[in-house]
């Protein structure tokens, strides 16, 4: 049973250019968190989403960054017209329901932007 | 809104000896989980051990531990006979029963040989 798949790994961008971020949850799992993590700080909740349905985005930027999770394939983080802020590691955790401890993470995805 | 804190952004131990990583949270909720992760220079999220609120014994997994003390919202994580892998970035974090996790901003521990 594969884990969770994030891709790429790491992302170079300059400024002004899109970003996207792929996050493949672990098989059976419906739902996918989002977290980024700044330098030498802990993980910030971003997005929670069901497929076809963003659950709960309080922790996302109000412009620039959307997500979206498909009835097909994976689910997307996508950052427009990225700036030097945007660099950090983003990570998708997946988990099988809405009630549920289970949160099994990816390995992240590092985002540099020049 | 939930918190977590980690007041100790550095720790360190003698490899072989035992050391307490603290993290106290604030929530109005009753049901709730608490965990701890470890992160290596990888970045990845490994998750280290998880303790139920609603249950009042102290989760174990080998070597890590934790004292759960549920009216004060603390939850440290014990560490006996630290090795060498054992360094790393250190998350202790918060999750309802649905929803998204709160983390704190973390613990270096370094283990010296």
């Amino acid at each position: 049973n594969a884990g969770v798949m994030q891709n790429p790994r790491h992302l170079v961008r300059r400024r002004g250019q899109e970003a996207r971020l792929r996050c493949s949850p672990m098989k059976g799992h419906s739902h996918v968190y989002w977290y980024r993590q700044l330098p030498e700080e802990g993980l910030k909740f971003m997005v929670y989403l069901q497929k076809e349905n963003i659950i709960d985005e309080s922790g996302m930027p109000k412009e620039r960054f959307s997500a979206e999770f498909p009835k097909e394939g994976p689910s997307i983080l996508r950052i427009q017209q990225v700036v030097r802020g945007d660099s950090a590691a983003y990570f998708c955790a997946s988990s099988p329901g809405t009630v549920s401890y289970e949160q099994y993470f990816g390995p992240g995805t590092r985002l540099t932007v020049t | 809104a939930q918190t977590v804190t980690q007041s100790q952004p550095e720790m360190s131990v003698q490899e072989a000896e035992t050391v307490t990583l603290s993290c106290t949270y604030d929530t109005s909720e009753s049901d709730y989980y608490l965990f701890w992760y470890k992160q290596p220079p990888s970045r990845q999220m490994i998750l280290v051990i998880r303790q139920e609120a609603y249950k009042q014994q102290n989760a174990t997994e080998n070597r890590f531990s934790v004292n759960f003390q549920k009216a004060a919202k603390s939850f440290s994580l014990k560490i006996s006979d630290s090795q060498l892998g054992d360094a790393a970035m250190y998350f202790c974090a918060y999750k309802p029963n649905a929803g998204k996790s709160t983390f704190g901003d973390g613990t270096t521990l370094t283990v010296k040989p």
